[in-house]
């Protein structure tokens, strides 16, 4: 149950696009297509940005989009706004009815 | 509207035991599957374990197997996290969350959290 990798620093200006890589193996990311996103602020819960690799739950922003190749999901955030600023973990089924997350990613708007 | 509110965080010392609860409203608590998830200060996210949504499957993470019972009252919409033989690691803020999908298998995502409970282990 080794955490999925992640870029420990992601950044961009307001209106750019960011992606945001998570590598796992054929053991979890690799095999299943239940990969979700999860958004947090200082202080504050996670909440759900994308699930099932490329599902938004109802009430995400459209800015938000999920994909997946091989053992590596990404998140790509468009047009960039200064509520993005925040920590992005991604989760991945790993088998055995257990789940692992990524190490975490903080987005910084510049 | 839908929310989980944890309760029973706290200083303890190694070796000694604490419960965790997690009280549900605003959905129908007995056909969602539910997890605990923690994080230790300043750092990242760790799944801890799921249950089931009749409570019949349990799983656990390594670091927490053996030591962490989870359980779930489905009269009481609440939802438990039994922790014995506690350890400074075991130090984070635990939050319970929702599975997004009713009944599967398989937790697609978590999209309910509550504000999480404090637990820290120390002498």
């Amino acid at each position: 149950q080794s955490a999925l990798t992640q870029p420990a620093s992601v950044s961009g200006s307001p209106g750019q696009s960011i992606t945001i890589s998570c590598t796992g193996t054929n053991s979890d990311v690799g095999s299943y297509n239940l990969v979700s996103w999860y958004q947090q602020h200082p202080g504050k819960a996670p909440k759900v940005m994308i699930y099932e690799v490329t599902k938004r739950p109802s009430g995400v922003s459209n800015r938000f989009s999920g994909s997946k190749s091989g053992n590596t999901a990404s998140l790509t955030i468009s047009g960039l706004q200064a509520e993005d600023e925040a920590d992005y973990y991604c989760c991945s089924y790993a088998g055995g009815s257990t789940y692992v997350f990524g190490t975490g990613t903080k987005v910084t708007v510049l | 509207q839908v929310q989980l509110v944890e309760s029973g965080g706290g200083v303890v010392q190694p070796g000694r035991s604490l419960r965790l609860s997690c009280a549900a409203s605003g959905f129908t608590f007995s056909t969602y599957g539910l997890h605990w998830v923690r994080q230790a200060p300043g750092k990242g996210l760790e799944w801890v374990a799921v249950i089931s949504y009749d409570g019949s499957n349990k799983y656990y993470a390594d670091s927490v197997k053996g030591r962490f019972t989870i359980s779930r009252d489905n009269s009481k919409n609440t939802l438990y996290l039994q922790m014995n033989s506690l350890r400074a690691e075991d130090t984070a803020v635990y939050y319970c969350a929702k599975d997004l999908l009713r009944g599967v298998r398989r937790s697609p995502g978590m999209d309910v959290w509550g504000q999480g409970t404090t637990v820290t282990v120390s002498s």
